[in-house]
């Protein structure tokens, strides 16, 4: 079985100041990684994917993620952050099981960035 | 690319009557489709995982003659709530894959209120 740690509930920081987002998993074999934003009332966007490769990965809005596979995790970071990233921030794990290709999420992290 | 596009965005129902969502991929072919569904401020739990012309796999504790999932084709699915109850009224986001990856794209989601 996979699974996804979010610890922190809610993460605040000023604007300017970098941020990160913190996520641990549990899979069998390789992992596939994702961040997702999700805005009230909207569906989820993608903000970058770890599948192989260089451990940082690079993605959208100047978000970034390192891939730790000793410490099994995927946290996510960004250098200045800005009052519109506020948002609730979704890790997510999969992998091609025997039942397609699941993903399994965190419980999501509440981002507040204040002036 | 990889665009997901949901309808209706939102609906509002009375009790016992049926629900339709669709699902569609618009500029790909999507093997296969997932449902799910998100309670207020809470994480997404995947419903059911549905591949074009054949049943639905639904995750346990689902109930699969409440809500009906079809994948007629490779671009459209669609999740019936039959005879809605206000314990549905939930916000629910379809995703879809393509072919032998693990990357998901994701609906804006539609958000049921059931009165």
């Amino acid at each position: 079985a996979q699974s996804v740690a979010q610890p922190e509930d809610q993460v605040n920081v000023a604007e300017g100041n970098p941020l990160t987002v913190k996520c641990t998993y549990s899979v069998s074999g390789n992992p596939y990684l994702f961040w997702y934003v999700q805005y009230p009332n909207r569906g989820l966007q993608f903000l970058l994917k770890y599948i192989t490769g260089d451990n940082l990965v690079k993605g959208s809005y100047g978000f970034e993620a390192e891939f730790n596979k000793s410490q099994t995790s995927f946290h996510l970071k960004k250098p200045s952050a800005l009052v519109s990233d506020s948002a609730l921030y979704f890790c997510a794990v999969g992998g091609l099981t025997g039942g397609g290709n699941k993903l399994t999420f965190g419980t999501g992290t509440q981002l507040k960035v204040e002036l | 690319g990889a665009v997901v596009s949901q309808h209706p965005s939102w609906v509002i129902c009375k009790s016992g009557t049926s629900v339709k969502i669709e699902c569609r991929s618009l500029d790909f072919q999507a093997t296969t489709m997932f449902w799910y569904r998100q309670f207020p401020k809470q994480s997404l739990m995947l419903m059911a995982t549905s591949n074009e012309g054949s049943k639905a796999t639904y995750e346990q504790g689902v109930e699969k003659d409440k809500f009906l999932i079809n994948h007629a084709s490779l671009t459209l699915s669609t999740l019936t709530v039959t005879s809605a109850h206000p314990e549905d009224s939930s916000f629910y986001i379809c995703s879809a894959a393509l072919a032998g990856g693990p990357e998901q794209f994701f609906g804006p989601g539609t958000r049921l209120t059931v009165l």
